[in-house]
């Protein structure tokens, strides 16, 4: 239990649908990221959001839509997703700017058909 | 932009057997992490090396830092079949960034 908590873990969707991941951190941290994971890749930066703002975009397409209602909770809104956007999706938090260390919850297994 | 590269990817070790994981990174990075990950699960935070020659242990893993050479190692003593996973390194960029290696695979074998 790292105090990061993603869901679903697993989640099917066609390409035409609209779906959000959750992550939840309960650790009083105040920035959070959103990773990808693909397989023989390494995690590819997606968006960085510190005191709910978002600070990095690593120039994700346009149907990855983050929200970040409060430094406790993130979002990655998914629509008319590619299969190649099968992948795991990690949300992490980090600790404070000083260390940088980020703590990851289990991650969202994504799979478009 | 950062790059890191980690070799090797993959490493199968006997038991009982000593190694070392190799993490170079392009630029300047003044703080470098080490991180595990087991099939399927998430990713565990091992090391976090904050400056030039810091060295830091936990058990039979340690991981050492060397800014000059944009180099951190990370070494295996007496490798036991529960190291077997994947390990990361992970430097800091700029900003919020933190950028990943591609990963070392480790099987220990009996």
């Amino acid at each position: 239990e790292t105090g990061v908590t993603q869901t679903p873990r697993h989640l099917v969707m066609g390409m035409t649908n609209k779906k959000s991941l959750k992550c939840e951190q309960h650790l009083g941290h105040n920035a959070m990221y959103w990773y990808k994971q693909s397989a023989k890749k390494p995690l590819e930066l997606m968006f960085v959001y510190n005191f709910k703002e978002q600070t990095e975009n690593n120039s994700v397409p346009s149907r990855f839509s983050p929200e970040c209602p409060n430094s406790s909770h993130l979002f990655l809104h998914l629509h008319t997703l590619q299969p190649e956007d099968s992948a795991l999706y990690l949300c992490a938090s980090r600790r404070d700017s000083l260390t940088g260390e980020l703590f990851f919850g289990e991650g969202s297994r994504l799979t478009v058909l | 932009e950062l790059k890191v590269e980690q070799n090797p990817l993959f490493l199968s070790m006997q038991e009982g057997k000593n190694y070392t994981i190799y993490c170079n990174y392009s630029t300047t990075s003044d703080r470098l992490y080490w991180y595990r990950q087991d099939p399927g699960k998430s990713l565990e935070s091992l090391f976090v090396l904050l400056s030039n020659g810091a060295v830091k242990q936990e058990g039979r893993l340690m991981a050492s830092l060397d800014t000059k050479a944009r180099l951190s190692t990370l070494h295996i003593t007496a490798a036991v079949h529960d190291l077997s996973a994947t390990y990361f390194c992970a430097g800091k960029s700029s900003g919020d960034k933190l950028t990943f290696g591609t990963g070392t695979r480790l099987a220990v074998r009996p």
